[in-house]
């Protein structure tokens, strides 16, 4: 099973538009992680955010965490036509030895 | 340098042949992961090795899938007697992370299992 889930699952906009991406997930994290997956690249790492941390920024991404709500999200300003793609959070289980994938928002920018 | 590869990029099989995927990490990466992603989902963890070592093979769906590394390096995903459930694909991610999920992965362009 997975324990993130990601809102909304799929995600329209047009080009220069901000796209707000949002991640939940169940148990004691010590970080978490965006990734981005498109046929031409397959999986990329995007940023990573510690538990300590509430808010990170690279470049055009911008991510929150909330430990108390055990949620995440990834905001992208400006978007481009080439932000297309599949965008999964991950979290690293404190129990386990794996990570948690959820199951993506798929983001849609239109030229 | 390189990053993490796996072959063959694509294979069909039919039901009940065994079937066996590799993956070469980044050289000198001492974690290694595989997951298996079905289409329109995300990656589901099968099993972790820091080097040689088999750390968490929870997410293997059954004991016909079996992962190995014997020397810490190249790894290879066995599946035994395929089903058509275990069609789809299969990524390799490797890290230089030792167990604290505090680096990033780097994921190979994944294998597409198709069992007929």
């Amino acid at each position: 099973s997975q324990q993130g889930e990601e809102d909304p699952q799929a995600l329209s906009i047009q080009e220069g538009e901000n796209a707000t991406m949002n991640c939940s997930y169940k148990t004691s994290i010590n970080n978490l992680q965006w990734y981005r997956q498109n046929s031409g690249r397959g999986l990329v790492h995007l940023i990573l955010i510690r538990s300590n941390e509430r808010e990170k920024h690279s470049g055009r991404l911008r991510v929150t965490l909330d430990t108390s709500k055990k949620s995440s999200s990834l905001l992208i300003t400006a978007s481009r036509a080439a932000d297309t793609a599949s965008y999964f959070c991950a979290t690293w289980d404190n129990y386990g030895q794996n990570f948690v994938f959820g199951p993506g928002t798929r983001l849609s920018v239109l030229p | 340098g390189a990053g993490v590869s796996q072959s063959p990029r694509y294979k069909v099989a039919k039901r009940g042949q065994d079937v066996a995927l590799r993956c070469d990490p980044i050289s000198g990466h001492v974690s290694l992961f595989w997951y298996q992603q079905a289409l329109g989902q995300g990656p589901e963890f099968l099993t972790y090795f820091q080097n040689e070592a088999q750390l968490d093979k929870s997410g293997l769906p059954s004991d016909r899938f079996f992962a190995e590394r014997p020397e810490g390096s190249v790894s290879t995903l066995k599946i035994q007697r395929t089903q058509q459930e275990d069609s789809a694909v299969y990524l390799c991610a490797s890290s230089s992370d030792t167990g604290t999920g505090y680096n990033e992965q780097f994921f190979g362009p994944g294998t597409r299992l198709t069992v007929l």
